[in-house]
């Protein structure tokens, strides 16, 4: 089943603007992770968060997580038309790491020049 | 560096015809790998994975299999496809890190008609 729910499904804005996205889930995980996808290709590891961190950074991105709402967000400053692609979240539940990652079904990002 | 090969990269086949489809991996030793699909549009969900020769774990019932013969080697097959087994396949593996961050390969886009 789908743990991970992006909104909004789909963001179209300028460049230079900030993109949001969010992610909520449903059961207890062990961390959260983004991964970015261009049209036709694989996914992309952007950014890990832990489930016992708040905040974090990477370069133009920022991911927060609130375990209490079970909600994560993900915020590209500066958006370049090169940020256009699909941003999803993935989340792995206390199941010991190896059994693979749930999926959202992605916010797709447009950047207009 | 880890490297991850798929192939074929497109592939066109016709429902009821058997499938075969390859990933290998470079650059790591007894790593975790992963099979999911993605429809068009949508998530990924996760297929099968594989912690080590021979052990396949499946998450969802199917008409498609697994198997690992080499440490580096994870095919996906089908004796008889149906429609509904269209969508791009990743195949992904987990590295050195104990939290899960995925290396996703370039993909397989399987259309079945």
């Amino acid at each position: 089943s789908q743990q991970g729910e992006e909104d909004p499904q789909a963001l179209s804005i300028q460049e230079g603007e900030n993109a949001t996205m969010n992610c909520s889930y449903k059961t207890s995980i062990n961390n959260l992770q983004w991964y970015r996808q261009n049209s036709g290709r694989g996914l992309v590891h952007l950014i890990l968060i832990r489930s016992n961190e708040r905040e974090k950074h990477s370069g133009r991105l920022r991911v927060t997580l609130d375990t209490s709402k079970k909600s994560s967000s993900l915020l590209i400053t500066a958006s370049r038309a090169a940020d256009t692609a699909s941003y999803f979240c993935a989340t792995d539940a206390f199941r010991g790491g190896a059994d693979g990652l749930t999926f959202g079904k992605g916010t797709h990002l447009i950047i207009q020049p | 560096s880890q490297t991850i090969h798929q192939w074929p990269a497109t592939l066109v086949q016709p429902v009821g015809s058997p499938l075969s489809l390859e990933c290998t991996v470079e650059g790591t030793s007894n790593p975790n790998l992963y099979w999911y699909r993605q429809a068009a549009g949508r998530g990924l969900q996760l297929l099968f994975y594989s912690v080590g020769i021979g052990q396949i774990s499946s998450e969802v019932p199917q008409n498609l299999s697994a198997s690992r013969p080499q440490d580096r080697q994870f095919i996906l097959s089908s004796k008889k496809l149906l429609l509904s087994d269209s969508g791009f396949y990743l195949c992904a593996l987990t590295g050195a890190s104990s939290y899960n961050e995925q290396f996703f390969g370039p993909g397989t886009r399987l259309t079945v008609l």
